[in-house]
């Protein structure tokens, strides 16, 4: 089972700034098939990128993936009051389909 | 519009069973597959499954394997999920989501049900 590991835990940042959110697997993700999600309290998480760099429908162009094999990355060009929330990354590539455990952006 | 609409919270004891339902609408069920992910209370995100929309096919995580029956009704283009023998650290929002309807499909689960929580406790 592929392990994602995310860092950092928490990432407290001011609205307007750029953010950037890592996430590292323990082997290489097959066909890159990793994305990111975005989830809000109380709400479903919400598909931002898929294939490591493509956005979803209907996903702000502030967001972008980036990466590849083990590295990958979510950033945020700059932070609207919307964009705090818990951020996962997810492989699936090779089964089990599995997560990261999520980074925590917060506002400063 | 795509949408998927989960059944309503669940209180159960321990020992017993749950079914979920995601019923969905606004796409060819068939094209897809439906996984099944939950949340322990302050936890991250778990696969518990996929079904195929297509054929039944299922592929459950291999905690749940024994516990868990995943079907569907393509009839209405419902998916449900049981899970048996429910544990208090069963305890958890469960939320479906639109996958693809092959293994190794390279899709991604792109559209989200509400989620249900089901609660165990005596």
């Amino acid at each position: 089972e592929i392990v994602l590991t995310q860092s950092p835990g928490t990432l407290s940042l001011s609205p307007g700034i750029r953010a950037t959110l890592s996430c590292r697997a323990s082997q290489s993700v097959g066909n890159n098939y990793l994305a990111w999600y975005q989830q809000k309290p109380g709400q479903a998480p919400r598909l931002l990128i898929y294939g490591a760099s493509n956005r979803a429908t209907g996903i702000p162009d502030r967001f972008s993936g980036s990466g590849s094999g083990t590295d990958f990355s979510l950033t945020i060009s700059r932070l609207e009051p919307e964009d705090f929330a818990v951020y996962y990354c997810q492989q699936y590539g090779s089964s089990p389909i599995t997560f990261g455990q999520g980074t925590r952006l917060e506002i400063k | 519009q795509v949408r998927l609409v989960q059944s309503g919270a669940e209180v159960k004891k321990p020992g017993a069973s749950v079914k979920v339902y995601c019923r969905t609408s606004g796409f060819t069920f068939t094209s897809y597959g439906i996984s099944w992910v939950r949340q322990a209370p302050a936890q991250g995100l778990e696969l518990v499954g996929w079904i195929s929309g297509y054929n039944g096919n299922t592929n459950y995580a291999q905690k749940f394997q024994g516990r868990v029956t995943m079907t569907t009704d393509t009839s209405t283009s419902t998916a449900y999920m049981e899970l048996r023998s429910l544990k208090s650290d069963d305890t958890a929002v469960y939320y479906c989501a639109r996958d693809g309807y092959y293994i190794g499909s390279g899709k991604s689960m792109d559209v989200w049900g509400q989620g249900t929580t089901v609660t165990v406790s005596s």
